[in-house]
């Protein structure tokens, strides 16, 4: 199957730091999401960018598909920000249909 | 929209206990899947639905069962739960031809 490797894996930085997180996968893919887990364990979109550059106020994320990386930037930092963050993919090709793989996830915590 | 719903939030079953992790949505996705997620790791696929009738097995399907029945619901049977599906469970959708998906808020389940 298709391998996801996220890194940094641990990420502990002070309020009002910028951040670059990034995800790397073996197979070409037409689905990449990026999600945040809450500490509540509560799994929150992100994006949805299989390929390009997106933006959502202090969050934006750039996936070069032909490369097989995608960048997630955190730009001044908030403690509301702390969490595991995950890449996940979807294979393309018919077998991998709707089938989400995931990233060990980068865990990010920030302090005040 | 509710979005996708889980039930209940948190469980606590005794070795060879069965029960029933339900799951619904109000958006019309004709895809549906299960999720686990074990400490310190991403999720993985258990089983998933394209649709009323369809179901198939993911990457860890062993000890599980699944119907679907209705669009809307998507519940997940544990016939004799072990200490080894100690887990939290997340619920997923998303329409076909939209590679975008949503979770639901997960279901914390620990088995004695």
């Amino acid at each position: 199957g298709i391998q996801v490797e996220q890194s940094p894996p641990d990420l502990i930085l002070q309020e009002g730091a910028n951040s670059t997180l990034r995800c790397n996968f073996s197979d070409s893919v037409n689905n990449l999401q990026w999600f945040h887990q809450n500490p509540w364990g509560q799994l929150i979109n992100l994006f949805y960018i299989p390929s390009g550059t997106k933006q959502n106020g202090r969050l934006s994320a750039t996936t070069v598909a032909t490369e097989r990386y995608s960048l997630l930037y955190i730009s001044s930092s908030q403690t509301t920000d702390s969490g595991v963050y995950f890449c996940a993919v979807e294979r393309a090709g018919g077998t991998s249909y709707g089938k989400l793989t995931f990233g060990q996830g980068t865990i990010l915590t920030v302090h005040p | 929209n509710a979005g996708v719903t889980q039930t209940p939030k948190f469980q606590v079953l005794k070795t060879g206990q069965s029960m029933t992790l339900q799951c619904a949505q109000d958006m019309n996705h004709e895809y549906m899947s299960w999720y686990r997620q074990d400490p310190g790791m991403g999720l993985r696929l258990i089983h998933y639905s394209v649709g009323a009738g369809i179901t198939d097995q993911g990457e860890v399907p062993n000890g599980y069962n699944v119907s679907r029945s209705t669009t809307e619901d998507f519940p997940l049977r544990l016939l004799s739960a072990a200490p080894s599906q100690t887990s939290v469970y997340f619920c997923a959708s998303r329409r076909l031809g939209v590679n975008e998906q949503f979770f639901g808020p997960g279901t914390r389940l620990t088995v004695l």
